[in-house]
């Protein structure tokens, strides 16, 4: 089946712990990312990977990290989690960056930073 | 940066009826999607339409470039087109997504 898989889909940490949210699909696509949601706001994307090796910034990068060594896969890593890090994280893919094959969205994953 | 806007914010119907759900953009856009979140947060692609007009089913949007506009129809709506529809756009240059806040839609039976 085709998809993209997220883990862990709930985690709880505190301030300060380094984490690591991983993200992995099954559909060679190129084009992969990493979006918050909080009530009120939306979807605000985080990082984008256009390729393997190539990433760049979305609209709120500050306090992420990712990186794309292999198609496939796409994590995304907190150093030094803060509380207003709690959100929920989806990782998405599609084909090309222009999403006109596809856009296909993991589960989410609901992270609490106490 | 652009802005993406959404109207109505939220949006009650009575099963079968009609609705259309609007998003304005500031800028030119090279791509606009459609999204759906159900209620129990699974969020579905519904159409790529950065122009034009596209049907599926009891769905069907039409973006006017032009006008910096898109719509989204639903008719004959279920309980199961409840959750929140996003549109979600980049601009020229860049595969950076812009989200819209929603709209979130209620179907009553």
């Amino acid at each position: 089946e085709a998809q993209v898989t997220q883990n862990p889909r709930y985690l709880i940490t505190v301030t300060g712990k380094k984490l690591t949210v991983t993200c992995s699909q099954n559909m060679n696509h190129e084009y992969m990312s990493w979006y918050r949601q909080d009530p009120g706001l939306g979807l605000r994307q985080i990082y984008y990977s256009m390729n393997v090796e190539v990433t760049d910034k979305g609209d709120v990068p500050e306090g992420y990290k990712v990186s794309r060594k292999e198609k496939r896969n796409f994590p995304l890593i907190l150093e030094s989690p803060s509380p207003n890090q709690t959100s929920l994280y989806f990782c998405a893919s599609s084909l090309q960056g222009s999403g006109a094959a596809g856009y296909t969205f993991g589960s989410g994953t609901r992270l609490t930073v106490v | 940066g652009i802005q993406v806007e959404q109207s109505p914010p939220d949006l009650i119907l009575q099963e079968g009826a009609n609705s259309t759900l609007r998003c304005n953009f500031s800028d030119s856009v090279n791509n606009l999607q459609w999204f759906h979140q159900n209620p129990w947060g699974q969020l579905i692609n519904l159409f790529y339409i950065p122009s034009g007009t596209k049907q599926n089913g009891r769905l069907s949007a039409t973006t006017v470039a032009t006008e910096r506009y898109s719509l989204l129809y639903i008719s004959s709506s279920q309980t199961t087109d409840s959750g929140v529809y996003f549109c979600a756009v980049t601009t020229s240059g860049t595969y950076k997504y812009i989200f819209g806040t929603g709209t979130r839609l209620k179907v009553l039976a």
